[in-house]
C-alpha cells in the first residue's frame, strides 16, 4: 500500500532534549515536505526538499533542520526543542513526473508537545 | 504561489451539493489549482485539481472560471463524512518545492 509513515504519532518532551521526527514513503517519490499544523493559522510549510541532498527552507524553518540522505526518508530534526514548537506536524510526499501536476501525499501526522 | 481565499465556514444539508468557492485572483498561467481536505487532525487527503478545463472524478468535480480567477469545487451528494476542512491551493508548473495553504473552508454536514 503506498503510504507515508511518521514516527512517532505522539510525543510529550522537554525543552532542550534533541528530538527526531521520521518520515518514510515507498512510492519513490522525488519530492518531500514537512508541515506544522496550529490551530487559527492552518498548514505552514517547515522544509521541503527536491530529491535525495537537496533541501530548502519553507516559511517557518526556524528551529528545524531537515536531512535528505535517501530517497524514501526525510526525517524532521529538532535540536533544541521550545515550547513553542508545540504543534501537529505532517510529512508529504509527490512524484515529480510531470513536476507540478502531481499531488502530495500526507501521512498521518506527529502530535509533538513541548513542556 | 498565488495567494487563494475562501469562506471560513460553510453548512450543506445531507444529500445535496456542497459547493465551496475560492478565490485566486493572482493566479498565473502556469498554476494548476488544487484541492485537498483534512478531516479532524488527519492527514489532508488530495481531492482533486486542474489547470483550466473543468474536471471530474470519483470524488468530486472542479469548475475553473474561464479568466481563472476563481474556482469552484462540487460535492455532488455531501454526506456525513464529507464534514471536514477544504484546502484550496496554486501551485506553478515545474516550480520550487514551496507549498503555501490558506485557511480553508470548514464544511458541516448537517443531516
Amino acid at each position: 500500500e503506498a503510504q507515508v509513515t511518521q514516527n512517532p504519532r505522539y510525543l510529550i518532551t522537554v525543552t532542550g532534549k534533541k528530538l527526531t521526527v521520521t518520515c518514510s514513503q515507498n512510492m519513490n517519490h522525488e519530492y518531500m515536505s514537512w508541515y506544522r499544523q496550529d490551530p487559527g493559522l492552518g498548514l505552514r510549510q517547515i522544509y521541503y526538499s527536491m530529491n535525495v541532498e537537496v533541501t530548502d527552507k519553507g516559511d517557518v524553518p526556524e528551529g528545524y533542520k531537515v536531512s535528505r540522505k535517501e530517497k524514501r526518508n526525510f526525517p524532521l530534526i529538532l535540536e533544541s526543542p521550545s515550547p513553542n514548537q508545540t504543534s501537529l506536524y505532517f510529512c508529504a510526499s509527490r512524484s515529480r513526473t510531470g513536476e507540478s501536476n502531481q499531488p502530495q501525499h500526507f501521512g498521518d501526522g506527529t502530535r509533538l508537545s513541548i513542556l | 504561489d498565488a495567494k487563494t481565499t475562501q469562506p471560513t465556514s460553510m453548512d450543506c444539508a445531507e444529500g445535496r451539493a456542497a459547493n465551496l468557492p475560492c478565490n485566486h485572483s493572482t493566479i498565473s498561467g502556469n498554476e494548476y489549482v488544487y484541492w485537498y481536505r483534512q478531516i479532524h487532525s488527519q492527514g489532508p487527503q488530495y481531492i482533486i485539481h486542474g489547470l483550466k478545463n473543468n474536471e471530474t472524478n470519483e470524488m468530486a468535480s472542479l469548475i475553473i472560471t474561464e479568466d481563472r480567477k476563481s474556482s469552484t469545487l462540487i460535492l455532488p451528494h455531501a454526506t456525513l463524512r464529507d464534514t471536514a476542512v477544504y484546502y484550496c491551493i496554486v501551485r506553478v508548473v515545474g516550480g520550487a518545492g514551496k507549498s503555501t495553504f490558506g485557511d480553508g473552508t470548514t464544511l458541516t454536514v448537517k443531516p
